[in-house]
């Protein structure tokens, strides 16, 4: 079964700083979706960005970036120029890639939650 | 821009009673998901729906659980008889007409089982 891992509970950020979130998962398929998603307190989850496993370029989405290390089965996260609304809970998630039948669930790590100091 | 509600916020509700949690999906949205996060711990898939049955279901959707589209907007989550640890954010989640599609969640509710 497919799991991910989140190592880090709590991460602290500088306003302006670069902080960088760590994922790690496992999976012995070799095609397969991996999601950052964006928590804010009482909100809903937001995705921040999306990595398919058989793109060697790592995604950006304006400040933010992954850093996908597919042998190393890791996929962190990083944020640059920090801003006080990113302060939330970071989910990382992995997808299975469906070829149809089935429609595929997310998995998720237990989340990291980011706070951002002005 | 379109958006996942759910209804009601916030659950209270006594051990061994059934509710019923509301979701509106986006309007053209066709696979329907839910999920939970007891406090603490991982989001957790429970159940994935589309065309009007259900797709896959974790092993926490047991027969306490089931789900209904009731008309062309709503998507509930009905727990018969609840349990102290069915106390968790409920997640209701859409995604449009292919697979693939990225999942977009609604705010939540949070249950509370007495």
């Amino acid at each position: 079964a497919q799991t991910v891992t989140q190592s880090q509970p709590e991460m602290s950020v500088q306003e302006a700083e670069t902080v960088t979130l760590s994922c790690t998962y496992d999976t012995s398929e070799s095609d397969y979706y991996l999601f950052w998603y964006k928590q804010p307190p009482s909100r809903q989850m937001i995705l921040v960005i999306r990595q398919e496993a058989y793109k060697q370029q790592n995604a950006t989405e304006n400040r933010f970036s992954v850093n996908f290390q597919k042998a190393a089965k890791s996929f962190s996260l990083k944020i640059s120029d920090s801003q006080l609304g990113d302060a939330a809970m970071y989910f990382c998630a992995y997808r299975r890639k469906m070829s149809g039948g089935s429609q595929g669930n997310l998995i998720f790590g237990k989340g990291t939650k980011l706070s951002v100091k002005p | 821009e379109p958006e996942v509600t759910q209804t009601p916020s916030h659950q209270v509700t006594q051990m061994g009673q059934e509710v019923i949690l509301r979701c509106v999906p986006i309007s053209n949205h066709l696979y329907f998901y839910w999920y939970r996060q007891i406090l603490g711990q991982k989001v957790e898939f429970l159940v994935s729906f589309y065309n009007n049955e259900i797709s896959e279901k974790s092993e926490i959707f047991d027969d306490q659980f089931s789900v209904e589209r009731p008309d062309g907007s709503n998507f509930t989550l009905k727990i018969r008889s609840t349990k102290l640890e069915d106390s968790a954010m409920y997640f209701c989640a859409s995604s449009e007409t292919t697979w693939n599609n990225e999942q977009f969640f609604g705010p939540g509710t949070r249950l509370t089982v007495l």
